[in-house]
């Protein structure tokens, strides 16, 4: 079975400073890490993935992640925050070893509150 | 560039009324998926098809039927709403040729059932 945490129900941080919104997940194999995005009434949208190689992943909007094997987690990270970040976040695993079903796993979601 | 396309994306239904949610895509890809999102639970799972004549289901299937007839299209059929079913739903597809393939979103539909 896979899951994915996210033990904050809102992060909130000042525009310019940096933020990390956290992701911790459980699967069985190797994990396959997403991260989207929700503004209002909009779909999802796809930040950045964690396939293979280096921990460091850079995704759209200036976000980068990083795959932490030893501590299962996939925390998503800015720099410099900006207003127009506020949205709903989630990270999303896949086991690599369910190939069958190759549905996302997703953890209940993070609101991000960027105040001017 | 129309990628995942969903209607309708508001429906108020009358509890046991059917209905169908449309999605189709223009991406040739295989594999195709629908989801509910609620509110403090993320997006759950209700039915996914890897390709065209195959459906199976996914974490709460139960109320819904899915059929995928052509690679396109992948209709969800509410047999009787039930209040329950008040939800948004989110089609998606991704290609079939890597597991690490990106998901890709429609923008939603909106569904209250009363």
């Amino acid at each position: 079975a896979q899951s994915v945490a996210q033990p904050e129900d809102q992060v909130n941080v000042a525009e310019g400073n940096p933020l990390t919104v956290k992701c911790t997940y459980s699967v069985s194999g190797n994990p396959y890490l997403f991260w989207y995005v929700q503004y209002p009434n909009r779909g999802l949208q796809f930040l950045l993935k964690y396939i293979t190689g280096d921990n460091l992943v850079k995704g759209s909007y200036g976000f980068e992640a990083e795959f932490n094997k030893s501590q299962t987690s996939f925390h998503l990270k800015k720099p410099s925050a900006l207003v127009s970040d506020s949205a709903l976040y989630f990270c999303a695993v896949r086991d690599k070893a369910n190939t069958g079903r190759r549905a996302l796993t997703f953890g209940s979601g993070t609101r991000l509150q960027v105040q001017p | 560039n129309a990628g995942v396309t969903q209607t309708p994306k508001f429906q108020v239904l009358k509890t046991g009324q059917s209905m169908t949610l449309q999605c189709a895509q223009d991406m040739n890809h295989e594999y195709m998926s629908w989801y509910r999102q609620d509110p403090g639970m993320g997006l759950r799972l209700i039915h996914y098809s890897v390709g065209a004549g195959i459906t199976d289901q996914g974490e709460v299937p139960n109320g819904y039927n899915v059929s995928r007839s052509t690679t396109e299209d992948f209709p969800l059929r509410l047999l009787s709403a039930a209040p329950s079913q008040t939800s948004v739903y989110f089609c998606a597809s991704s290609s079939d040729s890597h597991s690490g393939n990106t998901i890709y979103f429609g923008e939603g539909s909106w569904l209250t059932v009363v």
